[in-house]
């Protein structure tokens, strides 16, 4: 149980440009879903927390406006990077929580390359 | 300001040895912490965790100990296998989980045979 699927794995697209990423939870009804970034050699950092039917709350140095989280239902989140630029460029991952369990859970995450 | 520290960024153990991998903290708001295990281009998979209220969970090989006073725990892997070898993330939440997760860097566990 507990599984998190992401799709695209991996996406290439030039500058200008807006990509959109999906994060289903596919055997538990997620409550609490988070998107997390993850620079070459870095630790996963928190972009925003949202929850099913409201707005998504961003980390500080966040731009809500770049960065469009659609929570529609207990078990989809999408993230829209908009207007994407190079340094866009990261491992993007998600993590969904729900249920009993405390922990969160993580999808294998989107490779996001920005020509 | 970092406020998980994992400062080993790579620690190598003979299989069947005991691997110990350690993580510090400086938010005493911290009342939940986790260990994650992550292969390159993969998502962390969740290991075990521990409630601030507990100094100890175990699971299997896997065994978290917990030093509020210290503001530190400790990841401990008995005995190790050439499948350990990941890297290894502790990370922390406020609220009991309920929050976004704050990550170490991680420290790359190696396995020899």
């Amino acid at each position: 149980g507990a599984v998190v699927s992401q799709h695209p794995s991996r996406v290439i697209c030039k500058s200008g440009t807006s990509v959109k990423i999906e994060c289903r939870s596919l055997d538990f009804q997620a409550t609490t879903m988070f998107w997390y970034r993850q620079f070459p050699k870095q630790s996963l950092m928190l972009m925003a927390t949202s929850n099913e039917g409201s707005k998504a709350t961003y980390e500080q140095g966040v731009e809500k406006d770049k960065f469009l989280i659609n929570h529609a239902s207990l078990t989809l989140s999408t993230l829209t990077v908009t207007s994407a630029h190079p340094e866009d460029s990261s491992f993007y991952i998600c993590s969904a929580r729900g249920g009993n369990r405390d922990e969160q859970f993580f999808g294998p995450g989107t490779r996001l390359t920005v020509l | 300001d970092q406020q998980v520290k994992q400062n080993s960024p790579s620690l190598s153990v003979q299989e069947g040895r005991i691997s110990i991998l350690n993580c510090d903290y400086t938010n005493s708001m911290f009342d939940y912490f986790l260990w994650y295990k992550k292969y390159p281009a993969e998502g962390p998979t969740f290991l075990i965790s521990i409630s601030s209220i507990k100094d100890k969970n175990e699971d299997g090989r896997f065994t978290v100990f917990l030093n509020k006073s210290a503001k530190h725990l400790s990841l401990h892997i008995v005995p190790s296998q050439p499948g350990d070898s990941a890297v290894y993330f502790c990370a922390a939440s406020v609220g009991g989980g309920a929050d976004g997760l704050t990550f170490g860097k991680g420290t790359h566990l190696i396995i020899q045979p």
